[in-house]
């Protein structure tokens, strides 16, 4: 599995704002995973895109996968001070390809 | 399903004492992964078992650590001896073959003094 790299590295909004962070890949992917963790937490998945699709909805959040780019955003509408957490984005490429390699994530800081 | 549960979920031990975590993965799972996470190296795989079978170990720093999986519902990360360098926070995490999210536990907090 290849690592994502996600951008800004940290992020700062005032709660009631919208929030985007992005994430890049290299090679061709079979689906791409967005995860949240909060401070001194485990990992908690967030939302899973599969390459043939192009947006994805749950609740306050929304994916969007540009195959053509190698690239993926997550956005986060009307912020919350609970959103604050690190962000990582996880691509998953091949065959049984069930291991997983985090990058370093977005540190996002939503101020109330 | 309570989840992936770790215990303990603090570790505090001195240099060269023999530290164990252990991990219960979700019921029904059959992947498992060892985790650990610093401020300096982010999230590194240690290991991962499938079917109680380790696949792939590139992770596991270096002979002192070592992974087991007895039976489907426990796993244990051995490091022997510790060194304060191998403080850091422990994740184990599962996963189901068809679909490839994976579970977190809350993690271990090793701290080697």
């Amino acid at each position: 599995s290849q690592q994502g790299e996600e951008d800004p590295q940290a992020l700062s909004i005032q709660e009631g704002e919208n929030a985007t962070m992005n994430c890049s890949y290299k090679t061709s992917i079979n689906n791409l995973q967005w995860y949240r963790q909060n401070s001194g937490r485990g990992l908690v998945h967030l939302i899973l895109i599969r390459s043939n699709e192009r947006e994805k909805h749950s609740g306050r959040l929304r994916v969007t996968l540009d195959t053509s780019k190698k690239s993926s955003s997550l956005l986060i509408t009307a912020s919350r001070a609970a959103d604050t957490a690190s962000y990582f984005c996880v691509f998953s490429s091949g065959a049984g390809s069930y291991q997983l390699t985090f990058g370093k994530g977005t540190k996002l800081s939503v101020i109330p | 399903d309570a989840g992936v549960i770790q215990s303990p979920r603090h570790e505090v031990t001195e240099m060269g004492q023999e530290v164990t975590l252990r991990c219960k993965p979700i019921s029904g799972h059959d992947y498992l992964f060892w985790y650990r996470q610093t401020m300096m190296r982010g999230l590194e795989l240690l290991i991962y078992f499938n079917n109680n079978v380790p696949i792939d170990d590139s992770g596991m720093p270096e002979d002192r650590f070592s992974a087991k999986m007895p039976n489907a519902s426990f796993s244990t990360l051995k490091i022997q001896p510790s060194e304060p360098r191998d403080s850091a926070v422990y994740f184990c995490a599962s996963s189901l073959r068809r679909v490839n999210t994976q579970y977190f536990g809350p993690g271990t907090r090793l701290t080697v003094l």
